[in-house]
């Protein structure tokens, strides 16, 4: 079946650097929500991306969605120590069902 | 990678009666679940956490004599619905947590309508 792929699995970054998440699919995207996992925690809603190209900040943080709704990225500008955690995007299809991908986790050495 | 299956896919039932969802990790011991039920156009919300021979705990606001947990074996964690009526229909997704890695995977989720 249509699987989202994320990739990487894992990074490693100093403080400071930036952080680039990207889910990718090979079937057209629906609508991409992007999760933070904290470390011990649950998944938190960060945001849903619904238009093609449509790019989306949060303070360090942007989201975009490609043009032909296909893949998706999360961009995080100069990180920090509370930007450690894994990132998931998910496919919400069929207008409810969900797709996840399989998580980067960050880490970030101060 | 690791896979994380749902059982079944998609389910229709007569108000009443009771559904049973299962949740198991295909190549991967996981001492905690977690189950999520997601509302239409809404991000996903937890509603309990399984734990491998334990009581599952549930988050505030779900009825645990409705949403049973039962978590009996490393690989399989079973959501039972109750009772099911129409405002129970919903999309449910589970995730299991790999005991080696501490890496969390979702499973494909279940689409369960109420009648």
């Amino acid at each position: 079946g249509q699987q989202v792929m994320q990739i990487p699995q894992y990074q490693h970054v100093q403080e400071g650097e930036d952080f680039t998440t990207y889910c990718n699919s090979s079937t057209t995207l629906s609508n991409i929500q992007w999760y933070k996992q904290r470390p011990g925690g649950h998944p938190v809603f960060l945001i849903q991306l619904v238009k093609s190209g449509e790019v989306k900040k949060q303070k360090r943080l942007t989201f975009q969605f490609g043009e032909a709704k296909k893949n998706s990225s999360l961009h995080i500008t100069a990180t920090q120590t509370t930007d450690v955690g894994t990132y998931f995007c998910a496919d919400l299809y069929n207008n409810n069902d969900m797709r996840f991908g399989a998580g980067t986790r960050l880490t970030v050495k101060p | 990678g690791a896979v994380v299956s749902q059982h079944p896919s998609r389910v229709i039932c007569k108000s009443g009666t009771s559904v049973k969802i299962e949740c198991r990790s295909l190549d991967f011991q996981a001492t905690t679940m977690f189950w999520y039920r997601q509302f239409p156009k809404q991000s996903l919300m937890l509603m309990a956490t399984s734990n491998e021979g334990s009581k599952a705990t549930y988050e505030q606001g779900v009825e645990k004599d409705k949403f049973l947990i039962n978590h009996a074996s490393l690989t399989l964690s079973t959501l039972t619905v109750t009772s099911a009526h129409p405002e129970d229909s919903s999309f449910y997704i589970c995730s299991a947590r790999d005991q080696g890695t501490g890496r969390q995977f979702f499973g494909p989720g279940t689409r369960l309508t109420v009648l």
